[in-house]
């Protein structure tokens, strides 16, 4: 069965600190890994998907096969970075996006 | 449009009372999605839209939901005598028909269950 797993329900850090979002996946084919995020009182919105390996907002993610992870990073967090993060996985176009249960990230200064 | 028109922003209802929510998704986007959010827990799967046509219901609870996606109309999600685990956020989101699967995520549709 597809599973998206994200460990960490809340993660706190200073502003600066860099941050990793874990998330883990399992499905036997070759899935689209994608994270979303929510900020305060907006939409969920696309931040990034492994195909276009691109850096958004100074975040990136590296689909790993070997360890079936998709782990969010950013080398320096900013305040305004603060929002609840989704990993989510895609057997195919059209289908159904599998969440994670979100972790909620805060940056304090 | 280009965004994911949800309404109404929140709902109301009595337990055993009837619910229904709408949903305009991208001009453009085949597909449309229905997800179900307990909580602030994660996003449960309930059906998706090709067109009008049911692609895949497989999150569709057996009783009491149904959802309608008919043409030049808002697509629809309702609950027939709904129960206090009905209480949730509703989001639903369209995507094109081909290439990455892109989601657009509407601003969700509250209900609750007294």
């Amino acid at each position: 069965a597809q599973r998206v797993t994200q460990p960490e329900k809340l993660l706190s850090v200073f502003k600066g600190a860099p941050v990793e979002l874990k998330c883990n996946y399992s499905y036997s084919g070759s899935p689209e890994l994608f994270w979303y995020v929510q900020y305060s009182r907006q939409r969920l919105q696309l931040l990034l998907r492994h195909i276009s390996r691109e850096s958004i907002k100074g975040f990136t993610a590296d689909l790993n096969k070997g360890e079936t992870s998709f782990h969010l990073k950013k080398p320096f967090a900013q305040e305004e970075d603060s929002a609840m993060y989704y990993c989510a996985l895609s057997a195919q176009a059209g289908t159904a996006l599998i969440f994670g249960k979100g972790t909620t990230l805060s940056v304090s200064s | 449009g280009e965004e994911v028109a949800q309404t109404p922003k929140h709902l109301v209802r009595g337990e055993g009372q009837k619910a229904k929510l709408y949903c305009a998704p991208i001009k453009g986007h085949s597909y449309v999605f229905w997800y179900q959010q307990v909580l602030k827990n994660e996003f449960k799967f309930l059906i998706s839209f090709q067109n009008e046509n049911v692609f895949d219901e497989t999150g569709m609870p057996k009783e009491r939901f149904s959802a309608k996606c008919l043409p030049n109309s808002p697509c629809s999600l309702e609950i027939q005598a709904t129960k206090l685990e009905d209480s949730a956020v509703y989001f639903c989101a369209s995507s094109l028909s081909s290439g990455a699967n892109v989601l657009t995520f509407g601003a969700g549709s509250r209900l609750t269950v007294l």
